[in-house]
């Protein structure tokens, strides 16, 4: 069983729509949660983080994680053509960066 | 610039070749990272740098070389490649145990013919 999963798409949506991307994973050891989102032909950039469990919203974009079930989303309302990108799970069981794990990323269309 | 500056963008290299990639952060981070990223996978964790000294070696051919000569610049020697090698070579740096500050630059392209 891999560390993290998540689908790698494509997920193609027409703008305004809700977006739901998830990530699953299996080490319960997990205590911190990232979102990060890459453009094409750019580096990963952090959109969003949440320590343990609950929600966490900014903006248009909602982060939540479900330690019990082992399960993170990250929800886009009102989805633009601009967040056409990949997006990517990254966890971690404590602080430092080299214990990173990350999921594939699920590659978002936007369609206007 | 996300700060995080990396060149070439793109590289062509023969099986025999030897070149270098280059990293540079202007964040005042302390820990400096190689990552390689293939389609449809994870990103891979290859080397970590902390306070100059390397702390992690995750099982890398010794085909790839980092080197780290202060904590704003990091090199990826590259030498005898093979195809599987080609991918997308990403640098990123942070604050030591501070990984909400992890920031990656824009990568380098890497295809080995």
């Amino acid at each position: 069983q891999k560390e993290v999963e998540q689908d790698p798409g494509p997920l193609s949506v027409p703008e305004g729509a809700i977006v739901s991307l998830n990530c699953t994973y299996s080490n319960s050891a997990f205590q911190y949660f990232m979102w990060y989102r890459q453009y094409s032909r750019k580096g990963p950039e952090l959109l969003m983080y949440t320590y343990s469990s609950g929600n966490k919203e900014d903006g248009r974009f909602t982060a939540q994680v479900d330690k019990s079930s082992k399960y993170i989303s990250l929800f886009i309302r009102d989805s633009q053509p601009s967040d056409s990108a990949t997006y990517l799970c990254a966890m971690s069981p404590d602080n430092y960066g080299q214990n990173f794990v990350f999921g594939p990323g699920t590659r978002l269309s936007v369609l206007p | 610039e996300t700060g995080v500056t990396q060149t070439p963008r793109h590289l062509v290299m023969g099986m025999t070749n030897k070149k270098s990639l280059k990293c540079e952060q202007h964040l005042g981070h302390n820990a400096m990272y190689w990552y390689k990223q293939s389609a449809k996978k994870p990103l891979e964790l290859m080397f970590v740098y902390n306070f100059k000294e390397q702390t992690e070696n995750n099982s890398v051919p010794s085909r790839f070389s980092p080197e780290c000569p202060n904590s704003s610049h990091l090199f990826l020697h590259l030498h005898t490649l093979q195809p599987e090698d080609s991918a997308l070579y990403l640098c990123a740096s942070s604050q030591a145990g501070a990984i909400y500050g992890y920031t990656f630059g824009s990568g380098t392209r890497l295809t080995v013919v």
